[in-house]
């Protein structure tokens, strides 16, 4: 289920299902974006990134759905695993030059849950 | 070998003192970086290094004083500590812009 105001969107699943998670960005001008996983006790993990020129990118059982139109992200993890279990960001870069200079703007975040 | 590396891992300290976080990077980035990250788990960018020239700084107090010796190395001093800068704070370097960023493990800091 999800919960929304001061925690963090969370999703449960069962071992073998598909996830996905989303995430809307704000800015059209942003040009690239990333997903990262991140556990407990650790740093962000980079999983899969996408430029605006394109509309999917396929990973290891991760794959990233970029919807300009929209401003929507999402991250579908095939057949999830207990080890997925983490905090999910996914994070936009509005491109070099000027104060937008490698700056990454990342979004809420979604605890991902799976149940054994 | 730890690509992105930050000591301490734990800091614990009183108010009104001055402490010191470091990073280093075995990447051979040229850009490094320090991110916030608040209770919330909200990650906030506060300032960006490339070649050792500040080009990111956020709006972050002046209490807050970032270093980079070398394109290796940034590292991140506040004075006078309050309580709402207990947080997780990470390093993270990249090569070049609109590129991804590697973290390090972050360093959780607490203001009694």
């Amino acid at each position: 289920g999800e919960s929304v105001g001061l925690h963090l969107p969370t999703l449960s699943v069962q071992e073998g299902d598909n996830s996905i998670i989303n995430c809307a960005y704000s800015n059209s001008a942003s040009d690239y974006f990333i997903w990262y996983k991140q556990e407990s006790g650790k740093g962000p993990q980079f999983i899969i990134d996408i430029r605006s020129n394109m509309d999917k990118r396929q990973g290891q059982r991760v794959t990233v759905l970029l919807n300009k139109t929209v401003k929507h992200l999402s991250l579908q993890i095939a057949a999830t695993q207990p080890g997925d279990s983490a905090v999910y960001f996914c994070a936009e870069n509005t491109g070099a030059g000027g104060t937008s200079y490698g700056k990454l703007t990342f979004g809420q975040g979604t605890i991902l849950t799976v149940h054994p | 070998d730890t690509a992105v590396s930050q000591t301490p891992k734990y800091l614990v300290t009183q108010m009104g003192n001055d402490k010191s976080i470091k990073c280093e990077q075995n990447l051979g980035h040229d850009t490094m970086y320090w991110y916030k990250q608040d209770s919330k788990k909200f990650l906030k960018i506060m300032f960006s290094y490339n070649n050792k020239e500040l080009i990111i700084n956020e709006t972050v107090p002046n209490r807050f004083s970032p270093k980079s010796p070398d394109k290796a190395h940034l590292n991140l001093h506040i004075n006078s500590l309050e309580l709402g800068d207990s947080a997780v704070y990470f390093c993270a370097s990249s090569q070049g812009a609109a590129v991804g960023l590697f973290f390090g493990e972050g360093s959780r800091l607490t203001v009694l």
